[in-house]
């Protein structure tokens, strides 16, 4: 069955140093992957989405990677600041997998914590 | 705006009891989704919608009912509660065509069951 991880529960850094999120993947062809940002007692907040065919794609302080040879997508936070202290998850469609488009499958999350 | 309303954000139930939870949300969206959210766990999909009248299971329906007569609401049902549907419920929805389109959440229903 597919399976997706993030491999770390918890991160911790320092104010102004990048953060980087793994998110892993096996038994699975995605056709796209997102990734989201959850605060306590809130839903998840969407961030970012890589194509297949894409290699990386940037949004102000975050840049995604996808790499689909190591099925992997990495997170990356530059200058992370304290309010950047969430949880994120990364997701997959279910394209290729009988899943009408829209169906996800997220990962547990990594709680990212930036002291000051 | 306020997107996706789920409703209400806190229910304690006995075992056995009913319940529906509430979600509507204004954007026009035709696909809707019900998730469940465990510690230690991602989100799990329970039913979805891609529109008006059309539902279908997901990875966890058991014990979950849902309809969709409206392109706005699209509420979730528990016929018979148990302790182990105790979780944090997440309603989402998304524009349809196209792959790329992000899903929009509401902030959730704690729903404990004793």
């Amino acid at each position: 069955s597919q399976k997706i991880e993030q491999n770390s529960e918890a991160l911790n850094i320092q104010e102004g140093k990048t953060a980087t999120l793994t998110c892993n993947y096996t038994n699975y062809s995605p056709a796209y992957l997102q990734w989201y940002r959850q605060d306590p007692g809130r839903g998840p907040v969407f961030l970012l989405l890589i194509r297949e065919n894409e290699k990386e794609k940037r949004k102000e302080r975050l840049k995604v990677t996808f790499d689909t040879t190591l099925k992997q997508s990495l997170f990356h936070i530059t200058a992370s600041q304290p309010a950047d202290s969430a949880t994120y998850l990364c997701a997959l469609d279910m394209l290729r997998y009988g899943g009408s488009q829209g169906n996800l499958i997220f990962g547990k999350g990594t709680k990212l914590s930036v002291k000051p | 705006n306020a997107g996706v309303t789920q409703t209400p954000k806190f229910q304690v139930l006995k075992t056995g009891q009913s319940m529906t939870l509430q979600c509507a949300q204004d954007m026009n969206h035709e696909y809707m989704s019900w998730y469940r959210q465990d510690p230690g766990m991602g989100l799990r999909l329970i039913h979805y919608s891609v529109g008006a009248g059309i539902t279908d299971q997901g990875e966890v329906p058991n014990g979950y009912n849902v309809s969709r007569s409206t392109t706005e609401d699209f509420p979730l049902r528990l016929l018979s509660a148990a302790p182990s549907q105790t979780s944090v419920y997440f309603c989402a929805s998304r524009e349809t065509g196209g792959e790329n389109q992000p899903q929009h959440f509401g902030d959730g229903t704690r729903l404990s069951i004793l």
